[in-house]
């Protein structure tokens, strides 16, 4: 079981391009977390989803933020028109079901840096 | 809205230290607790976690925690650290509202060799 995979591992994008973080959860798990980790910060919630569904998005960012699980293929995290404050570390967590946060498994995240 | 502080940002000690690292939490009902560990250039690892029952909890690599209800806590200890534990610590909460985690700030611990 290769774990959870996320990519790019670092990313690097100017003002105002478009950032797409790809989480590909461990096989067999159908629930995902969203996580920003700013500096000097602890990790913040931002969204969980299942497969096609929002579950709760109530740490995304008004604008600017989306996120999907399709039914096929990884889930992503865009920001659009990043801006210099949007540089974190981005971490993807699974879990097989829901409600049992004993077995989240986080993947190595992803390092943004908006220039 | 349900917190978790860690009082401690930054933690030195040298080898063979004992180590308790603090975390509160602020909710008034059922809550399970987890401390994760962050070694550099790592993701995130379970060292340990309270759901129920005995409120000592043995961890990996000799790390222990105490759920103390009464006082909203569940302190992180080890009786001896090693160079290797140099890492980042987050505590953190679920609780029976709702499934997300709530993480602390993290403890960034250094140890010295």
């Amino acid at each position: 079981n290769a774990g959870v995979m996320q990519n790019p591992r670092h990313l690097v994008r100017r003002r105002g391009q478009e950032a797409r973080l790809r989480c590909s959860p461990m096989k067999g798990h159908s629930h995902v977390y969203w996580y920003r980790q700013l500096p000097e910060e602890g990790l913040k919630f931002m969204v969980y989803l299942q497969k096609e569904n929002i579950i709760d998005e109530s740490g995304m960012p008004k604008e600017r933020f989306s996120a999907e699980f399709p039914k096929e293929g990884p889930s992503i995290l865009r920001i659009q028109q990043v801006v210099r404050g949007d540089s974190a570390a981005y971490f993807c967590a699974s879990s097989p079901t829901e409600g049992t946060n004993e077995k989240l498994f986080f993947g190595s995240g992803t390092q943004l840096s908006v220039l | 809205a349900q917190s978790v502080s860690q009082h401690n940002h930054h933690v030195i000690l040298s080898e063979a230290a004992s180590l308790e690292l603090g975390c509160n939490y602020s909710y008034g009902g059922t809550v399970n607790l987890f401390w994760y560990v962050q070694y550099p250039g790592q993701h995130l690892q379970l060292l340990l976690k309270y759901f129920s029952g005995d409120p000592l909890v043995k961890g990996i690599k000799g790390f222990e925690a105490e759920f103390i209800k009464s006082k909203f806590s569940f302190n992180l200890r080890k009786p001896s650290v090693q160079w290797s534990d140099t890492a980042e610590y987050f505590c953190a909460v679920t609780t029976n509202r709702d499934d997300k985690i709530i993480f602390g700030k993290g403890t960034r611990l250094h140890i010295l060799p």
